[in-house]
């Protein structure tokens, strides 16, 4: 079975660092892209970026590029997404899903991330 | 990179179809077989209902199906259930130097 499993809600503070993960099982994890996706509060999907586990390549939306770090390690199947200050407005839910051809079949169950202004 | 055009808001009755745009441009909707259509309830994660315009995951529904015209694709729920009432996304790969795909900016069904 197919799982993705995220790092549990975060509250920080403006201006801290956050790392949070997603651990894929169940697949091979180094043959399928994984995304990062944000939903801020009562808002849509966004693409920020995904990153390809076999060789780390990672590709940004221009919207977040520069703002957050995707990364991974494979040796532990598992993908990050990394602020390095954090500000209210990265308030939101973040989806890490299993990419392929532009279809996201697989979700992690999401990470609440709060930034109290 | 802009957001695929959805309409904000479709409402049906119970029983009836309904069909959700999703408009793009010869970059995306209209340049690749790559549509993917998502469900999603209140403080959940989103689910694949469609991909590669008008193909169904395993365990999806026959009342949901889809389909592309142009650079238009459509989602379309029939007989529909008051447990389709949730928001629905588009998505679509898209031709860019950057990310590659792209999310519509959502529809909420509301079952009547």
């Amino acid at each position: 079975e197919v799982q993705l499993v995220q790092s549990g809600a975060e509250v920080k503070k403006p201006g801290e660092s956050l790392k949070i993960s997603c651990k894929g099982s169940g697949y091979s994890f180094t043959n399928y892209w994984l995304g990062w996706v944000r939903q801020m509060p009562g808002k849509g999907l966004e693409w920020m970026g995904i990153v390809y586990p076999g060789d780390s390549r990672t590709r940004y939306s221009p919207s977040f590029q520069g703002q957050v770090t995707i990364s991974v390690d494979k040796s532990i199947r598992t993908a990050y997404l990394q602020w390095s200050s954090l500000k209210a407005s990265d308030t939101a839910i973040y989806y890490c899903a299993r990419v392929e051809y532009g279809a996201a079949e697989y979700w992690g169950q999401g990470t609440l991330v709060t930034i109290p202004s | 990179q802009s957001a695929l055009t959805q309409p904000a808001s479709v409402s049906g009755s119970l029983g009836q179809s309904i069909t959700i745009s999703c408009t793009g441009t010869s970059s995306d909707v209209g340049g690749y077989n790559y549509v993917s259509w998502y469900q999603q309830y209140p403080g959940k994660a989103p689910k694949l209902i469609i991909y590669e315009v008008s193909n169904r995951p395993s365990g999806v529904s026959n009342r949901f199906s889809g389909s592309k015209s142009g650079n238009t694709a459509s989602l379309t729920i029939s007989g529909l259930r008051a447990e389709d009432e949730a928001d629905y996304y588009c998505c679509s790969y898209i031709a860019s130097n950057t990310l590659d795909v792209v999310f519509g900016g959502g529809t909420k069904l509301t079952v009547l």
